[in-house]
């Protein structure tokens, strides 16, 4: 099993919808940060989490709210799912404790709004 | 906020040639990283290297700190080597990591 998993992998909406987008890792890291990629673009940053008590804005949070439910949990909202809010959605974590701070993915969340 | 810029931006070649990519970084890193992301949009750990040289089989990575910048380096190419190339950083001072627009790399048999 993948340490970062996301769910879902793929989902169409329609515009006005609420969509919730999980993500729950196994590497015991107490960072975890939400990307988002368009395509031809590299990723940038929408919410970003340092522990369960801490959530920050990223690049890009207009539209998006966020939510840690534990270390191991953070899920990504989009209250009402607008077009322009299709693309490809990346969890990661982080440690930042003895190890690297180096970045690990999960496999992403492909959204479509309609 | 720090600016990081990838080239080539696009590159093909043909299996078995090397390449190297470029990354340069407007301000003092902390982090760096390079991805590969494959074709099925998966995004593949290569190196952490926020200074000195790393090499795992036929990649290699060097990152000058003082000189902002970092090289992948890619020996005899082959067809799943194809994707795009990623570099991220962290600027001293903060904690959050900044992409670059990538190399997309295409690799032909």
């Amino acid at each position: 099993d993948a340490d970062v998993t996301q769910t879902p992998r793929n989902r169409i909406t329609k515009t006005g919808k609420r969509i919730m987008l999980e993500c729950s890792q196994t590497k015991g890291h107490d960072r975890m940060y939400w990307y988002r990629q368009d395509p031809g673009l590299g990723l940038r940053l929408i919410y970003y989490s340092f522990d369960v008590k801490d959530i920050n804005k990223g690049e890009i949070s207009d539209g998006y709210s966020v939510s840690r439910q534990a270390q191991a949990k953070f899920s990504l909202s989009l209250e009402s799912a607008i077009p322009n809010q299709t693309a490809l959605y990346f969890c990661a974590t982080s440690d930042s404790g003895a190890n690297t701070g180096e970045l690990f993915f999960g496999e992403g969340s492909r959204l479509t709004v309609l | 906020g720090i600016q990081v810029e990838q080239s080539p931006p696009d590159l093909i070649l043909q299996e078995g040639a090397n390449s190297t990519l470029r990354c340069n970084f407007s301000d003092s890193v902390n982090n760096l990283q390079w991805f590969h992301q494959n074709p099925w949009g998966q995004l593949i750990n290569l190196f952490y290297i926020p200074s000195g040289t790393k090499q795992n089989g036929r990649l290699s990575a060097t990152t000058v700190a003082t000189e902002r910048y970092s090289l992948l380096y890619i020996s005899s190419s082959q067809t799943t080597d194809s994707g795009v190339y990623f570099c991220a950083v962290v600027a001293s001072g903060t904690y959050k990591y900044i992409f670059g627009t990538g190399t997309r790399l295409k690799v032909l048999a």
